[in-house]
């Protein structure tokens, strides 16, 4: 039973196109995250949720909207694709704050 | 300058053989530290988190010190299934992990 889950595992789209990625957790984590890792294998915060709340919003395009229905779900919706979107994007969850994460799969998002 | 640094690599060592990781941070306001595991294509996994007195999980042992800003990993007899990348991440003041760029590790036969 997949403890984050993140759907779909590989995306490919057109420049110009909107895409969302959905995440779920079964953990009970009252915390969710999204990460970037690009092509140079850096690891790099984008959001995070604290029970459907926005409480880290890094410098991130505005192209880019998460949304937390509820805390077991954090989505991210991009809008008008652009080439240097590609990277792998990995949702994860921690109880708190002060806890290691725990990641989802992650979803490898090309853009053409 | 990073806020976590690595020694990129390739680590490239024989099965048996103990290896030794290092990381910098710059923010000393940071409270909490942790090594992560990637293997190719997967997503990073929790290996051990880093204690002040240090601290052993089997085969790996964790370092920290504070005042040089500075952990360490140490990996003793090195096995196959070891090779990885190993992440140095380290908690900020605003509970956000950040991550160093990772150090890859190839254990041959």
């Amino acid at each position: 039973d997949t403890a984050v889950s993140q759907t779909p595992k590989y995306l490919v789209t057109q420049m110009g196109n909107d895409k969302s990625i959905k995440c779920e957790q079964n953990l009970g984590h009252d915390t969710m995250y999204w990460y970037k890792q690009d092509s140079k294998k850096f690891l790099k915060i984008m959001f995070s949720y604290n029970n459907k709340e926005l409480i880290i919003n890094e410098t991130v395009p505005n192209r880019f909207s998460p949304k937390s229905p509820d805390k077991a779900h954090l989505n991210l919706h991009i809008n008008s694709l652009e080439l240097g979107d590609s990277a792998v994007y990995f949702c994860a969850s921690s109880q708190g704050q002060v806890y290691g994460y725990t990641f989802g799969s992650g979803t490898r998002l090309t853009v053409v | 300058r990073k806020e976590v640094e690595q020694d990129p690599g390739p680590f490239n060592v024989p099965e048996g053989a103990t290896v030794a990781f290092n990381c910098t941070y710059s923010n000393s306001a940071s409270q909490s530290f942790f090594w992560y595991r990637q293997d190719c294509r997967k997503e990073p996994k929790l290996l051990m988190s880093v204690y002040s007195s240090g601290n052993e999980d089997g085969r790996f042992t964790a370092q920290l010190n504070r005042a040089s800003q500075y952990i360490s990993l140490l990996i003793r007899d090195s096995k196959l299934s070891d090779s990885a990348t190993y992440l140095c991440v380290v908690m900020d003041s605003s509970y956000k992990l950040i991550f160093g760029s990772g150090t890859r590790l190839l254990v041959r036969p």
